[in-house]
């Protein structure tokens, strides 16, 4: 078990370029989560994958933003035409199956950076 | 509409002494709270949990209390390391909702002092 893994852990880009992070869970969990972190705010809830369904989208999630489960193991999160306002650190989790209620493992983040 | 509230941005106490942190609510179907620490470039890490149905959790150095009726809960850090210098983010969920995603406050910042 080597934890939630995300890559990058940093990246710089352009404003109006197209980013894309992504997320492997702990193998045995389908449950996965996106959530972004701003300096001084909590985790804020983006969206929910339970297996490759995304079963809830926060209002956060912009037209802009995107995110798959194409087979219900790896995730990635799209970003396009990135603005100022998205840099911040996107932060992956995951939940065990089966688990109703319970703690997530979390990623070491992407650090996104807007210029 | 900020639902887990953590009011104290910071806390600074002695290394060996007490430290307590405290967390609000204000979602009454809120029924799991959780615990996290967070150091500088890295994801939140669990710390300790406790559910609706008890008002008292420990593990370790740390015990969780939790005040279902001023909607309230407080971290108990006992004795405080230097090592335990971190933000900490209070949690919670609704149990039976369709995501049962965690909803996090602003975090307090703890500093252990040697």
């Amino acid at each position: 078990d080597t934890g939630v893994s995300q890559d990058p852990r940093h990246k710089i880009t352009k404003r109006g370029q197209n980013v894309t992070f992504r997320c492997d869970p702990i193998s045995e969990h389908n449950r996965l989560y996106w959530y972004r972190q701003t300096l001084g705010q909590g985790p804020e809830f983006l969206t929910y994958f339970q297996n490759e369904a995304q079963l809830e989208k926060s209002r956060l999630l912009s037209d802009r933003f995107s995110a798959e489960r194409p087979k219900g193991s790896f995730s990635t999160l799209e970003i396009q035409r990135t603005e100022q306002g998205d840099s911040a650190m996107y932060l992956c989790a995951s939940r065990e199956t089966g688990s109703a209620a319970g703690k997530l493992f979390f990623g070491s983040g992407t650090q996104l950076s807007v210029l | 509409d900020q639902q887990v509230k953590q009011n104290s941005p910071s806390l600074s106490v002695q290394e060996g002494r007490i430290s307590i942190l405290n967390c609000d609510y204000t979602n009454s179907m809120f029924d799991y709270f959780l615990w996290y620490k967070k150091y500088p470039a890295e994801g939140p890490t669990f710390l300790i949990s406790i559910s609706s149905i008890k008002d008292k959790n420990e593990d370790g150095r740390f015990t969780v209390f939790l005040n279902k009726s001023a909607k309230h809960l407080s971290l108990h850090i006992v004795p405080s390391q230097p090592g335990d210098s971190a933000v900490y983010f209070c949690a919670a969920s609704a149990y039976g909702g369709a995501t049962n995603k965690l909803i996090f406050g602003t975090g307090t910042l703890l500093a252990v002092q040697p």
